[in-house]
């Protein structure tokens, strides 16, 4: 069975820093999605970047990218110039069983705290 | 883009009652939609999984009989929660899938259920 696991319940970062979270997933599937959603305390789940397995590069979106290990089966989110707006539960997300189910299997979320 | 609504944000119902939530995808057809229930300070548990036109996969431990989903357009699923009990309590969270195979899935804004 799938499982994604973040095993930082909560970071905090000072504005402006660079701040890294950890995701590492167990899959037997070669073909295969990765998401990172952020969850504000307005409670909208938000996509925030996302990565197919096939690719080698790492996924870019303007301060957001991560650093995809698919050999160490991990998926980690970089956050450069970190601003207020990025406090929230962040959540790592992977798709595809290899069973044809289109279902996301989640991590349990790490609470991100930004030091004004 | 990839917008969805959900309705209504907040219900209170007293316990026995049935209550309907609606989720509907509003700039784009979702051939799948899906219903997660979180609990405070917890990751997205998945409930079941709903295809346009046929019966929704539940996931294991969730009883198909009070937890009544429905999708029956390409925009639309409505979750019924039937015969109602404060254990039931909880935030409801749906979300909606532009492009099958993809895994992406874009979530409504929740419904926080309140049974008295």
């Amino acid at each position: 069975a799938q499982t994604v696991t973040q095993s930082q319940p909560e970071m905090s970062v000072q504005e402006a820093e660079t701040v890294t979270l950890s995701c590492t997933y167990d899959t037997s599937e070669s073909d295969y999605y990765l998401f990172w959603y952020k969850q504000p305390p307005s409670r909208q789940m938000i996509l925030v970047i996302r990565q197919e397995a096939y690719k080698q590069q790492n996924a870019t979106e303007n301060r957001f990218s991560v650093n995809f290990q698919k050999a160490a089966k991990s998926f980690s989110l970089k956050i450069s110039d970190s601003q207020l707006g990025d406090a929230a539960m962040y959540f790592c997300a992977q798709g595809g069983d290899g069973q044809g189910a289109q279902k996301l299997v989640f991590g349990q979320g790490t609470r991100l705290t930004i030091n004004p | 883009g990839a917008v969805v609504s959900q309705h209504p944000s907040r219900v209170i119902c007293k316990s026995g009652t049935s209550v309907k939530i609606e989720c509907r995808s509003l700039d784009f057809q979702a051939t799948t939609m899906f219903w997660y229930r979180q609990f405070p300070k917890q990751s997205l548990m998945l409930m079941a999984t709903s295809n346009e036109g046929s019966k929704a996969t539940y996931e294991q431990g969730v009883e198909k009989d009070k937890f009544l989903i429905n999708h029956a357009s390409l925009t639309l699923s409505t979750l019924t929660v039937t015969s109602a009990h404060p254990e039931d309590s909880s935030f409801y969270i749906c979300s909606a899938q532009p492009v099958a195979g993809t895994y992406e899935q874009y979530f409504g804004p929740g419904t926080r259920l309140t049974v008295t």
